[in-house]
C-alpha cells in the first residue's frame, strides 16, 4: 500500500464505548497530524506529532488521546465520548519541515450515539 | 492569528463553464496557499500549491495565482467538467517550528451535465 491509510473507514460507538482510529502512513514521512472535519466548519487541527513526539495540542478534550509509536503509526483513543463529536476524522503526514505538502488519509466517518 | 476566508457555497455551474472561487487569507508570515479538493467519501488531496507571491500553482486544468499585495488566492478554471463536482479548500501553511495547515470552511462545487 502507499500512502496514507485509514481504519475503520466508518466507525458508531456509544457514549460509554473506547475505540481506537488508527492511521498507517507509507511515505517515510516524520510529521504526523490530526484533523476533525465538522459539517459547515474549517478542519480544525487536533495534534501534530514530530518524530513521534507531540509538538501540538490544540486544546483538544481530554477523552481524545493521542498515540505515535513509530513514525509511520498513529491512534486516536476514544472513550466516554458526546453526541456532537461526531465527525470526520482525518489524519495526515508530512515531512518535517517548512511549507511542505501534506497527504491526507480517507477519514473515519464517526458517529457517537 | 492565521486564517483563511472563502466564499460560500454550493457553487453551482454548468459544464463547460468558468469557475472562480475566491479565497483570502490573513497571515503574520510568509506563508504557502493551497488548494485541496476533498470528492465524496474521501480525504482531501492537493490540487495545487504556490509557495511565494506571484507564484501561480495549476493542475488538471485549475490554476490560482498568489497575490501577496491583495492576500488573495482565488482558483480558476476555464472550463469545468461534472467530475469536477467536489469540495474545494484553500489553506495556508504557517511554519512555527512544525508545519501547520490553516483551512478555510471549503466551498461545494456543483456541476450539472
Amino acid at each position: 500500500e502507499t500512502g496514507v491509510t485509514q481504519t475503520p473507514r466508518h466507525l458508531v460507538m456509544g457514549m460509554t464505548n473506547k475505540k481506537s482510529l488508527k492511521c498507517e502512513q507509507h511515505l517515510g514521512h516524520n510529521a504526523m497530524y490530526w484533523y476533525k472535519q465538522s459539517a459547515k466548519k474549517p478542519l480544525e487541527l487536533m495534534f501534530v506529532y514530530s518524530l513521534e513526539e507531540r509538538v501540538e495540542n490544540n486544546s483538544v478534550p481530554s477523552r481524545f488521546s493521542p498515540e505515535c509509536p513509530n513514525s509511520s503509526h498513529l491512534f486516536l483513543h476514544l472513550h466516554t465520548l458526546q453526541p456532537e463529536d461526531s465527525a470526520l476524522y482525518l489524519c495526515a503526514s508530512s515531512q518535517d519541515s517548512a511549507n511542505t505538502e501534506a497527504f491526507f488519509g480517507q477519514g473515519t466517518r464517526l458517529t457517537v450515539v | 492569528g492565521d486564517s483563511v476566508t472563502q466564499m460560500e457555497g454550493p457553487v453551482t455551474l454548468s459544464e463547460e463553464a468558468f469557475l472562480t472561487i475566491n479565497c483570502t487569507y490573513t497571515a503574520t508570515g510568509y506563508p504557502s496557499l493551497f488548494w485541496y479538493v476533498q470528492y465524496p467519501g474521501e480525504g482531501l488531496q492537493l490540487l495545487l500549491k504556490a509557495t511565494k507571491a506571484d507564484d501561480k500553482g495549476s493542475n488538471k486544468g485549475f490554476e490560482a495565482t498568489y497575490r501577496k499585495e491583495t492576500t488573495s488566492f482565488h482558483l480558476e478554471k476555464g472550463s469545468v467538467q461534472v467530475s469536477d463536482s467536489a469540495v474545494y479548500f484553500c489553506a495556508l501553511s504557517d511554519y512555527t517550528g512544525f508545519q501547520k495547515l490553516v483551512f478555510g470552511t471549503g466551498t461545494r462545487l456543483l456541476v450539472s451535465p
